[in-house]
């Protein structure tokens, strides 16, 4: 089955920073890979999202790189800003199938 | 589009009994909803798989006589803890699929004293 990996696990950087959030994946049939934002205790916000026919895809100050033959995907976020401080999960599925979430990264954006 | 509620939001119950979270889709019918669970400062856990007209299926190490689901229409399921205990105090969140695209509800608290 598919399992994900994900670096690093926290991360702290200053206001206006940039951040940058890496997923690995082993299936290489996963064709799907969304990123989620979690404030604490609320519930997961999909932000972005990328698949397989696209190299990199970009929205405001977030973009999400995908190289599918080392089957790996990053998340980049540039001027970061306080609001952006939380937990963010990657995950990686197949169409069809169940998604498989990363640990989560806890992202800090210190003022 | 693609609301999902979830109720409670928190709820506090006595070792022994039950609670019954429920999951709605508000706005789109849902075939195939979601049970994760998710411990503090941890990754969601996926708990169950629950398929409407059909048994859930449960992922590995999960009770299926202790965490029971229903979906009983293509816009409701339910996770019903039994006999619950103070190690299943958690944060609990359903999510359902909508065109390949995962929609979380906001999640249900629960601790048992």
């Amino acid at each position: 089955g598919e399992n994900v990996e994900q670096h690093p696990s926290t991360l702290s950087v200053q206001e206006g920073d940039s951040a940058v959030i890496k997923c690995t994946y082993s299936d290489s049939a996963s064709n799907y890979f969304p990123w989620y934002k979690q404030e604490l205790g609320k519930r997961p916000q999909l932000i972005i999202d990328i698949r397989s026919n696209v190299g990199e895809k970009k929205d405001q100050r977030i973009a999400v790189t995908l190289n599918k033959t080392a089957k790996h995907f990053s998340l980049h976020i540039t001027e970061t800003q306080p609001e952006d401080s939380a937990v963010y999960f990657c995950a990686a599925n197949n169409y069809g199938q169940n998604f498989v979430f990363g640990p989560g990264t806890r992202l800090s954006v210190l003022p | 589009g693609a609301v999902v509620s979830q109720h409670p939001s928190w709820v506090i119950c006595k070792s022994g009994t039950s609670v019954k979270i429920e999951c709605r889709s508000l706005d789109f019918q849902a075939t195939t909803m979601f049970w994760y669970r998710q411990f503090p400062k941890q990754s969601l856990m996926l708990m169950a798989t629950s398929n409407e007209g059909s048994k859930a299926t449960y992922e590995q190490g999960v009770e299926k006589d202790k965490f029971l689901i229903n979906h009983a229409s293509l816009t409701l399921s339910t996770l019903t803890v039994t006999s619950a205990h103070p190690e299943d105090s958690s944060f609990y969140i359903c999510s359902a699929k909508y065109r390949n695209e995962q929609y979380f509800g906001p999640g249900t608290r629960l601790t048992v004293t």
